[in-house]
């Protein structure tokens, strides 16, 4: 298996709801990553997990709450969101030091916060 | 800021032509990557090329590295309708802090 999975791929919630993002991947890599995609933009870095541990924290709101449960699965549980928080959201895996295969980037979900 | 500009913004080819996409980045790095996006949807890891090496090649694809003058090019051969994407440069310093570049988007017509 070589995919990273991302559920939902799309998700419309309001400002006072509850979500998660979810993110799974078999490749045994031990670092996952969330980044954040606007229009037309790069993505940018939210958060690094290496080993199933918080090692970069990008200066991301707390209302965006990242966590990962095992070595295999990645959420981003998303509260009180404010329209501008509206993007596609990335997940990606690799190994945790360098190596020739970079990252695996999953298909993202397009999130609308209405 | 760490992240690298490219350019150009946008390029529009003819397939069979090739295309040459250039990044240039602010601080010193341990490796450079580039990555294709089609159209919003997860980015493609295309090849990595670490701070001592100066040229890479893997199938169509091209990249060198000038680590003098902070800069990279991406050259593809014989461009395809296909390759029709958002090209991204991206560097780190450890290899868990990737920073992506601009994006130059590339459009191929048959």
């Amino acid at each position: 298996d070589t995919e990273v999975t991302q559920t939902p791929k799309h998700l419309v919630m309001g400002m006072t709801n509850k979500k998660s993002l979810k993110c799974e991947q078999h490749m045994g890599h031990r670092a996952m990553y969330w980044y954040k995609q606007k229009a037309k933009k790069p993505p940018e870095l939210m958060f690094v997990y290496s080993y199933e541990k918080l090692s970069i924290n990008e200066s991301v709101p707390s209302r965006f709450s990242p966590e990962c449960p095992n070595s295999s699965l990645l959420n981003l549980h998303l509260h009180a969101l404010q329209p501008e928080d509206s993007a596609l959201y990335l997940c990606a895996s690799s190994q945790v030091v360098d190596r020739v295969g970079g990252y695996t980037f999953g298909s993202g979900t397009r999130l609308t916060v209405v | 800021s760490q992240q690298g500009e490219e350019d150009p913004q946008a390029l529009s080819i003819q397939e069979g032509e090739n295309a040459t996409m250039n990044c240039s980045y602010k601080t010193s790095i341990n490796n450079l990557q580039w990555y294709r996006q089609n159209s919003g949807r997860g980015l493609v890891h295309l090849i990595l090329i670490r701070s001592n090496e100066r040229e890479k090649h893997s199938g169509r694809l091209r990249v060198t590295l000038d680590t003098s003058k902070k800069s990279s090019s991406l050259l593809i051969t014989a461009s395809r309708a296909a390759d029709t994407a958002s090209y991204f440069c991206a560097t780190s310093r450890g290899f868990q802090k990737l920073v992506f570049g601009t994006g130059t988007r590339l459009l191929v017509s048959p």
